[in-house]
């Protein structure tokens, strides 16, 4: 049983620029939610995705938006980029009505922006 | 809006002593409170999730309690060793809109001195 994957695990961009990261969800998981991880600090809730709709947001500019796909699997993309967005992203899955609502997580992208 | 600190930053030391890792949150109305693990550049591990109807979890050498009505969470670790060098996270799981997401602490970052 494969668990969250995300690709790719690094990326060097420059500002401005925009990028797309991906996510593939534990098998049997529904709903996908992205996290920002800046260097020394715990990771940032940006939003959720369920039934390929955004369910919820935290408090991220409208230059991160993203994807669910049919198959739950996930894209974040982040434009016009900026040398503060450089951090680790996190991708965390989880089936939808589980009582416990365990989020399994992804090994993370790094993000550089020069 | 929930905050969820972390005390001590940073933790050195010796091989073989207990220690304790503290965790504190502002809204006692969470789901559940996770302990996460994270190595350099690493994505997270999750060590222990309590319920928000339980106190105490336990794995191995981890303990974590959880007392909602004073907003807090201890984990303990005992008779610590160098592999236990890590990055601890707390994180509390509540529910925002109709979205249940994770609100992390800043992390403890622990060193065990061989």
């Amino acid at each position: 049983d494969a668990g969250v994957t995300q690709s790719p695990t690094h990326l060097i961009k420059t500002r401005g620029q925009q990028v797309t990261l991906r996510c593939s969800p534990k098998s049997g998981h529904d709903t996908v939610s992205w996290y920002q991880q800046a260097l020394g600090q715990g990771p940032q809730f940006i939003f959720q995705y369920y039934e390929e709709e955004e369910r919820q947001r935290g408090n991220f500019p409208d230059r991160f938006s993203g994807h669910q796909f049919p198959n739950y699997s996930s894209e974040l993309n982040v434009n016009a980029l900026l040398l503060g967005d450089s951090a680790l992203y996190l991708c965390a899955t989880s089936r939808t009505g589980e009582a416990k609502n365990i989020q399994y997580f992804g090994a993370g992208t790094r993000l550089s922006v020069l | 809006k929930q905050e969820v600190t972390q005390i001590p930053a940073a933790l050195s030391v010796p091989e073989g002593e207990n220690l304790v890792l503290n965790c504190s949150f502002t809204d006692s109305a969470i789901y559940n409170l996770q302990w996460f693990r994270q190595d350099p550049g690493k994505g997270l591990t999750s060590l222990l999730l309590i319920q928000s109807s339980q106190r105490e979890q336990t794995s191995g050498r981890l303990n974590a309690s959880l007392d909602k009505s004073s907003g807090r969470s201890t984990l303990y670790i005992a008779a610590s060793q160098p592999g236990d060098s890590a990055t601890y996270l707390c994180a509390v799981a509540s529910i925002s809109g109709s979205a249940r997401q994770l609100t992390f602490g800043s992390g403890t970052q622990l060193t065990v001195l061989p």
